[in-house]
């Protein structure tokens, strides 16, 4: 069985902060991916990243930045210089079952930045 | 963009009465999924499917059956709506192992 595990139900955090948004996960599978969603308020839901198991390498998308520890088994997320539009909920998700190719989701975060 | 709409967008209906939600793609992916959003559980797994006729069950698949009869096309049918299965229905396209999902569908059952 899998899970993700996203202990932060809310954060608020004022303009200009960093921000880290935890998710920890569980699967027996030696291959996996890991997600990052976001969902604004006006509800879609927006994919950010996928990581491989494989690959623990850190990766940077401008603000956005991904810590991967096979060792911990944690996927964490952080936003440097928050900003108003960042405010959403954000989910981590685990793909192990390579045939149905479905995703186990965290139960979410919601992050608020306050102007 | 994946090219995925739902329809409807909203819908209210009464307890008991069949519902059937619909997810239409235009870019000819094999695998699509039928999630929903409940707050405090994040989105789950209702049912998915792996090519046309080729469908199969998640974890909260009671209550729901679906159907694929074109690649394009994935239905989600409550046979007798309950309270309970109110809730944002998302659908979802696998491209490679990254899903996209559509804008979903808010249903509610009075």
């Amino acid at each position: 069985a899998q899970k993700v595990t996203q202990a932060q139900t809310e954060i608020s955090v004022v303009e200009k902060e960093d921000v880290t948004l935890d998710c920890v996960y569980e699967t027996r599978d030696t291959t996996y991916y890991l997600f990052w969603y976001k969902q604004p308020p006006s509800g879609e839901l927006v994919f950010l990243i996928r990581r491989n198991s494989f690959d623990e390498q850190n990766e940077i998308s401008g603000r956005y930045s991904w810590n991967f520890q096979k060792s911990t088994s944690s996927f964490n997320f952080t936003i440097t210089a928050s900003q108003v539009v960042d405010s959403a909920v954000y989910f981590c998700a685990l793909s192990a079952d390579t045939g149905r190719r479905a995703l186990t989701f965290g139960s979410g975060t919601r992050l608020q930045v306050q102007p | 963009d994946a090219g995925i709409t739902q329809s409807p967008r909203h819908k209210v209906t009464e307890t008991g009465t069949p519902v059937t939600l619909r997810c239409h793609q235009t870019e000819n992916h094999r695998y699509m999924y039928w999630y929903r959003q409940d707050p405090g559980h994040g989105l789950r797994l209702i049912h998915y499917s792996y090519g046309v006729k080729d469908t199969d069950k998640g974890e909260v698949s009671d209550g729901y059956s679906v159907s694929r009869s074109k690649t394009e096309d994935f239905l989600l049918t409550l046979e007798s709506a309950t309270s309970s299965q109110t809730s944002v229905y998302f659908c979802a396209i696998a491209q490679s192992y990254e899903q996209y999902f559509g804008p979903g569908t808010r249903l509610t059952v009075t």
